[in-house]
């Protein structure tokens, strides 16, 4: 089954302890990005890769990383989280980079809490 | 940055009626996209538009794109309980490869 795997679904943690967030695709997609989204706010972009090896920033990548070291995985990373981090996250990967011509599938989401 | 206006932000209307979503911004878009998300999971692409005064059917659905590229609009017909989810309009960057999202239309159809 085509899907994208995020881990974990929920997450609770303090501030300043180092998280990641691990996000797979088995549909050998090139495009793959990170959105977080808040209420009042709606999804907003984070981090987008187009390849291997090639990153960059969204709308809001104050306080992220990425990596893109093999083609199905996509981890995000926070290496210092603060309470302002706490939202819904969704990785989501694409054929290709052209998103009008090619359907963009979303993960089930990782709801993150930093207390 | 580019902006995407949705509204209403809420609707609740009881099964059979019809509704029109809206999505409004001052910037041209490439193309735009309309998708639904349930409780607990992901968006969903519903549909892409790309030409200016473009429409699409899907069932109940129809989605229109404004002559100027700037706006578009989701109206259901007859809504049913199985299309109550959150909409979300996307409009596609000039570099098509990224998003703008609006904020979403939560829709409540109840029996």
């Amino acid at each position: 089954e085509a899907q994208v795997t995020q881990n974990p679904r929920y997450l609770i943690t303090v501030t300043g302890k180092k998280l990641t967030v691990t996000c797979s695709q088995n549909m050998n997609h090139e495009y793959m990005s990170w959105y977080r989204q808040d209420p009042g706010l709606g999804l907003r972009q984070i981090y987008y890769s187009m390849n291997v090896e090639v990153t960059d920033k969204g709308d809001v990548p104050e306080g992220y990383k990425v990596s893109r070291k093999e083609k199905r995985n996509f981890p995000l990373i926070l290496e210092s989280p603060s309470p302002n981090q706490t939202s819904l996250y969704f990785c989501a990967s694409s054929f290709s980079r052209v998103l009008a011509k090619n359907i963009q599938y979303f993960g089930a989401g990782t709801r993150l809490s930093v207390l | 940055t580019q902006l995407l206006e949705q509204s209403p932000q809420f609707l609740s209307i009881q099964e059979g009626e019809n509704l029109t979503v809206y999505c409004n911004s001052s910037s041209v878009f490439s193309s735009l996209q309309w998708y639904r998300q349930e409780p607990g999971e992901g968006p969903v692409l519903l549909v892409t538009v790309v030409t200016g005064g473009e429409v699409k059917k899907l069932k109940r659905l129809t989605f229109q794109f404004g002559d100027a590229r700037k706006d578009s609009s989701l109206h259901i017909t007859a809504a049913q309980p199985g299309d109550t989810g959150l909409y979300l309009c996307a409009g596609v960057n000039s570099g098509y490869s990224t998003l703008t999202f609006g904020k979403g239309t939560m829709l409540l159809v109840s029996p």
